[in-house]
């Protein structure tokens, strides 16, 4: 299994551009979610879904959409780029097994992406 | 709602002594507890959760972490630390009465081990 992917690893941006965040995972895992890292705040949710077809906004959605069409993939748009969505971004995914209960979550590498 | 909090941003010990990095946290619910390590330039690797049973929990490369339900504190420990273990740990909780399906993480803790 690849696991959790990313694409791209590296993204600059002009202010007001747009662009997807591509991530993928080969778990069958119904969990999915959209995290950013930015220095002194942890990681904050940004997006999640369940399943495909449901998602969910986090803590800082403002900015940014998904979508879950197939349980593999759970892309994140940028709308229209600004520099304060200069961050690290991560997708993760999970799974709930027999109990029912989504537990360890699995991450991607990482997607750096600079808005100018 | 679910908050966790990692009291410091960073911790320093020498090799070969013991290493605490503490996590405390508030749900409504039980908690599902999870501790997170990640290297520079890479994403977050699971070490340990605690879901149920008992307190004390043990995981990746030597670390454990002890549930106090009573101080709602789940502190990583690892009785002898090695350079390797410097890296930035995240404690993450989720509140098992539901309502929420992700975990929320705390800032991080940057752990130093030096030679």
């Amino acid at each position: 299994n690849a696991g959790v992917t990313q694409t791209p690893k590296f993204q600059v941006l002009k202010t007001g551009q747009s662009m997807t965040l591509q991530c993928a995972q080969d778990m069958n895992h119904e969990y999915m979610s959209w995290y950013r890292q930015d220095p002194g705040m942890g990681l904050r949710l940004i997006h999640y879904s369940v399943g495909a077809g449901i998602t969910d906004q986090g803590e800082v959605p403002n900015g940014y959409n998904v979508s879950r069409s197939t349980t593999e993939d759970f892309p994140l748009r940028l709308l229209s780029a600004a520099p304060s969505q200069t961050s690290v971004y991560f997708c993760a995914s999970s799974y709930s097994g027999t109990s029912g209960i989504p537990d360890t979550q699995y991450f991607g590498p990482g997607t750096r992406l600079t808005v100018l | 709602a679910q908050s966790v909090a990692q009291p410091e941003d960073q911790v320093n010990v020498a090799e070969g002594n013991p290493l605490t990095v503490k996590c405390t946290y508030s749900v409504s619910g039980n908690p599902y507890l999870f501790w997170y390590v990640q290297y520079p330039n890479r994403g977050l690797q699971f070490l340990l959760k605690y879901i149920t049973g008992d307190n004390l929990v043990k995981g990746s490369y030597g670390f454990e972490a002890e549930f106090n339900k009573s101080q709602t504190s789940f502190h990583l420990k690892k009785p002898s630390a090695l350079v390797s273990d410097s890296a930035l740990y995240f404690c993450a909780v989720r509140d098992a009465s539901g309502g929420s399906y992700i975990p929320t993480f705390g800032r991080g803790t940057s752990l130093i081990v030096h030679p």
